[in-house]
């Protein structure tokens, strides 16, 4: 089946410590995103892209930092300059042509030891 | 700036009540609306969008939202939830798919 993995499902981090989060799509998407969900909050978008070595910061990039090596992939590192790294991570991708509903994988839960 | 409103942030019900989430968007121009659902432990689902036409649109498991255009509002309804709509929704608006704005979710609670 296509669709969105996320791994790993749950991920620890010392202060300090960069760590970085996995995204594979297989949906043949051109583009892909990253959202930051707290609860209470919704989602804000963290980074997105639309092609392959092009990227853009949405609406709080301030301590994550993104690849997009290759169409598939799209991996977030959340840098030790991420004040309160502590949420839950959603990957979706799109396509872009016509207009496209964004799909979401499984998510990533990211904890401060 | 563009901001996406939902109105309540926990509704209760009772199964076969009616079910209406309020959604409000601000945003120029021409705008996509869509509706997501997260039930417990899943990935979030798209429920319905609505890209043009019809401003009554029809989505999965029974769901609809009506576009009004004059009062930028987007709202979620369904005639009788079940058990099984328990979940938190998310309305979303933006141009295309790009840089999609996300409400800040309603949990609904459905009691059997």
């Amino acid at each position: 089946d296509g669709g969105i993995t996320q791994s790993p499902k749950y991920l620890f981090r010392k202060e300090g410590q960069n760590v970085t989060l996995s995204c594979e799509q297989n949906l043949n998407h051109d583009a892909m995103y990253w959202y930051r969900q707290d609860p209470g909050q919704g989602l804000r978008l963290i980074y997105y892209s639309q092609i392959v070595n092009d990227f853009q910061k949405g609406d709080i990039a301030e301590g994550y930092s993104v690849s997009r090596e290759k169409k598939e992939s799209f991996p977030l590192t959340v840098t030790s300059a991420q004040k309160n790294p502590t949420a839950f991570y959603l990957c979706a991708s799109s396509g872009v042509t016509g207009y496209q509903p964004q799909h979401f994988g499984d998510g990533t839960r990211l904890s401060i030891l | 700036a563009q901001s996406v409103s939902q109105h309540n942030h926990h509704v209760i019900l009772s199964e076969a009540a009616s079910l209406e989430l309020g959604c409000n968007y601000s945003y120029g121009g021409t705008v996509n609306l869509f509706w997501y659902v997260q039930y417990p432990g899943q990935h979030l689902q798209l429920l319905l969008k609505y890209f043009s036409g019809d401003p009554l649109v029809k989505g999965i498991k029974g769901f609809e939202a009506e576009f009004i255009k004059s009062k930028f509002s987007f709202n979620l309804r369904k005639p009788s939830v079940q058990w099984s709509d328990t979940a938190e929704y998310f309305c979303a608006a933006g141009a295309g798919s790009y840089q999609l704005t996300f409400g800040k979710g309603t949990k609904l609670s459905v009691i059997p």
